[in-house]
């Protein structure tokens, strides 16, 4: 099994469906991410928890809602969705904490379109 | 603030011959440099890692990058690509602290190795 799994691999959606992605790590780690992989744009951070808690939101809109509820799982909820949404979402973990950082473990993404 | 720049957009370049993927970034604190790679429906794979110590750091697949402060630089080299090495490259750099996986990522350089 590999490291980071993330489910679904592809995704499509309507606008006004609700669908959540999912994100298991098997590495012991305490750290997950959420990024959004857009065409022509760098990758972006839109979560990070650490711990179960949530200690970034890199002004997200409301329109998409994490949930961590254990340190080996994280989901991302999806409701109301514009076809700009529309991209690759990679979770990531790693472990956190002074002398203890990895880097960042990522997953094959799952590729989300908007319709 | 911190930020990544590659250079190059597209490098196209013959089997066997040698290349430079170009990383310039900017940051007020001590930052930590990464190279993950890309292959097509895939997610990222770490390449290599400048964390601290020797300037010259080596990965896997060949690849080796070299931290240049002064010129707040990290380029990623190899000095014979296959064909197998065909994918896109991100630098990115962190900036610590407790958490290695907090990533500004720069736009990405599609390398194409031809036969």
């Amino acid at each position: 099994e590999t490291g980071v799994t993330q489910t679904p691999r592809h995704l499509v959606m309507g606008m006004t469906n609700k669908k959540s992605l999912k994100c298991e790590q098997h590495l012991g780690h305490n750290a997950m991410y959420w990024y959004k992989q857009s065409a022509k744009k760098p990758l972006e951070l839109m979560f990070v928890y650490s711990l179960e808690e949530r200690v970034e939101n890199n002004s997200v809109p409301s329109r998409f809602s994490p949930e961590c509820p254990n340190s080996s799982h994280l989901f991302l909820h999806l409701h109301t969705l514009q076809p700009e949404d529309s991209a690759l979402y990679l979770c990531a973990s790693s472990r956190w904490g002074q002398a203890l950082n990895t880097e960042a473990f990522f997953g094959q993404g799952t590729r989300l379109t908007v319709v | 603030a911190q930020s990544v720049t590659q250079l190059d957009s597209q490098v196209p370049v013959f089997e066997e011959a040698p290349v430079e993927l170009r990383c310039n970034y900017s940051s007020s604190v001590s930052v930590y440099l990464f190279w993950y790679v890309q292959y097509p429906n895939q997610g990222l794979q770490l390449l290599l890692k400048y964390l601290s110590g020797s300037t010259l750091v080596k990965g896997i697949n060949g690849f080796e990058a070299e931290f240049n402060k002064s010129q707040t630089s990290f380029h990623l080299r190899k000095p014979s690509v296959h064909i197998s090495d065909t994918a896109e490259y991100f630098c990115a750099v962190s900036s610590g602290g407790t958490s290695y996986g907090k990533l500004t990522f720069g736009q990405g350089t599609i390398l194409t190795v031809h036969p």
